[in-house]
């Protein structure tokens, strides 16, 4: 009941589109759900989170739909660029906890 | 303001012996948490530590363990390493405050057990 399924695993898409990485849980007390973004050598640094009380957050080129019903949010990254290239996890929590469930990660290739 | 700096970045160890490995969070920050990264498992976490106590802990053998000293750098160790135990460890840090905050991750230390 803790896990958080990812998919698609890998993704590749033009520079200018709009990969799209969707995430699920099924432990209803998650009550906040992170976007991470991992470069090659480096640590996972946050990009977006949203509360289940709203249905979508925008932060510049970053947008999180979130459909509370069918336990599911989704990444989207608007004109996507060769230097968004990076894996993307998607992770949830509950309350004050710094415990982070972890999707198992997309790994997205933006071409120039 | 500096960030979370993670010592040392790489290791190779081998089977049977025992590492520490060292976290240095965000000055201010009291909340440092770990997290063991591996192709196959994903980012699984280890435990939390906040004000030098260990406040929540994942699914991991009494091998891991970890402690946080007054300063709030945080250490953890891994007695009798099995092969399994390969992977890129990272700790991240927060605030550690009541509600939900960012975490900042480290840059993370690669260990190689052989």
């Amino acid at each position: 009941q803790q896990q958080v399924k990812q998919s698609p695993q890998s993704l590749i898409v033009q520079k200018g589109g709009i990969p799209i990485i969707n995430c699920a849980y099924e432990n209803t007390a998650f009550d906040y759900f992170p976007w991470y973004q991992q470069f090659p050598g480096k640590g996972p640094a946050l990009l977006i989170a949203i509360r289940p009380d709203v249905s979508e957050k925008k932060e510049g080129r970053f947008t999180i739909s979130f459909n509370k019903s069918a336990k599911q949010f989704s990444l989207h990254i608007m004109d996507s660029q060769p230097g968004d290239s990076a894996t993307y996890f998607c992770a949830a929590t509950y309350g004050s906890a710094r415990q982070l469930t972890f999707g198992s990660g997309t790994q997205l290739t933006v071409l120039p | 303001k500096a960030g979370v700096t993670q010592t040392p970045r790489y290791l190779i160890k081998t089977r049977g012996q025992q590492v520490t490995l060292s976290c240095s969070p965000i000055s201010g920050h009291r909340s440092v948490s770990w997290y063991q990264q591996t192709p196959g498992q994903g980012l699984q976490f280890l435990f939390e530590y906040f004000s030098e106590t260990q406040r929540n802990k994942g699914n991991f053998p009494g091998r891991f363990s970890g402690r946080q000293f007054s300063n709030s750098r945080s250490e953890m160790n891994v007695s009798t390493l099995e092969l399994g135990d390969s992977a890129l460890y990272l700790c991240a840090s927060s605030r550690g405050g009541l509600y939900q905050e960012t975490q900042y991750f480290g840059p993370g230390t690669r260990l190689l057990v052989l």
